[in-house]
């Protein structure tokens, strides 16, 4: 069974701090996605790694994918309460159906 | 408009009752999904079409009937639902399966509630 596992759940962090989220998955994919949930909305989509050693920045955001490992990671620098929502990644096994983590919940304390 | 639109945004119903919720996309995208979001687990793919032919379907009872009329248009049927049927009800649309940016985009939900 495909699992899209991400750690940790739930992280509560000072402003100005920086961590990471991290996303393993159990099977090969050669795409990530990275999306984030404000509370009562929707998923806005925030990166797409496409191949390994891929490495995207926007922002205090930046994701990066490591295709061998089965990893990827959302580095946070320096966070602002603004990044306080919720964070998925999502892999696509190369049939279609997508699979997402469980989320990680974000809050940035002021 | 812009973007994903879904129609209604909440929505009560008996497990008796009959209901239809619709997404409309405006990016002239060719591949739309229906997702289902319970709380404290994860997103769950139901229903992919690509050029409004189903190419994916997860696993979904019959009492959740999908129709693509178009690549703008995307309903979900909905009948003798069950009360863990309710949850979040998310429609998204991407450029077409196999994209080299297949970035989903996401409307903003229907709420459903089954009593």
């Amino acid at each position: 069974e495909l699992k899209v596992e991400q750690n940790p759940l739930f992280l509560s962090m000072q402003e100005g701090k920086n961590y990471t989220i991290y996303c393993n998955y159990s099977t090969t994919s050669d795409r990530l996605y990275w999306y984030r949930q404000d509370p009562g909305k929707s998923l806005e989509s925030l990166f797409v790694l496409l191949s390994n050693g891929a490495v995207k920045q926007e922002g205090r955001l930046m994701a990066s994918l490591d295709t061998k490992a089965r990893l990827s990671t959302l580095h946070i620098t320096a966070a602002v309460h603004d990044l306080s929502a919720t964070y998925f990644c999502a892999v696509d096994p190369g049939t279609y159906k997508y699979i997402f983590g469980t989320g990680t919940r974000l809050k940035v304390l002021a | 408009e812009t973007g994903v639109t879904q129609t209604p945004r909440h929505l009560v119903m008996g497990m008796t009752n009959k209901k239809s919720l619709k997404c409309e996309q405006h990016l002239g995208h060719n591949a739309m999904y229906w997702y289902k979001q319970s709380a404290k687990k994860p997103l769950e793919l139901m229903f992919v079409y690509n050029f409004k032919e189903q190419t994916e379907n997860n696993s979904v009872p019959s009492r959740f009937s999908p129709e693509c009329p178009n690549s703008s248009h995307l309903f979900l049927h909905l009948h003798t639902l069950q009360p863990e049927d309710s949850a979040l009800y998310l429609c998204a649309s991407s450029p077409a399966l196999g994209s080299s940016t297949d970035t989903q985009y996401f409307g903003p939900g229907t709420r459903l509630t089954v009593l």
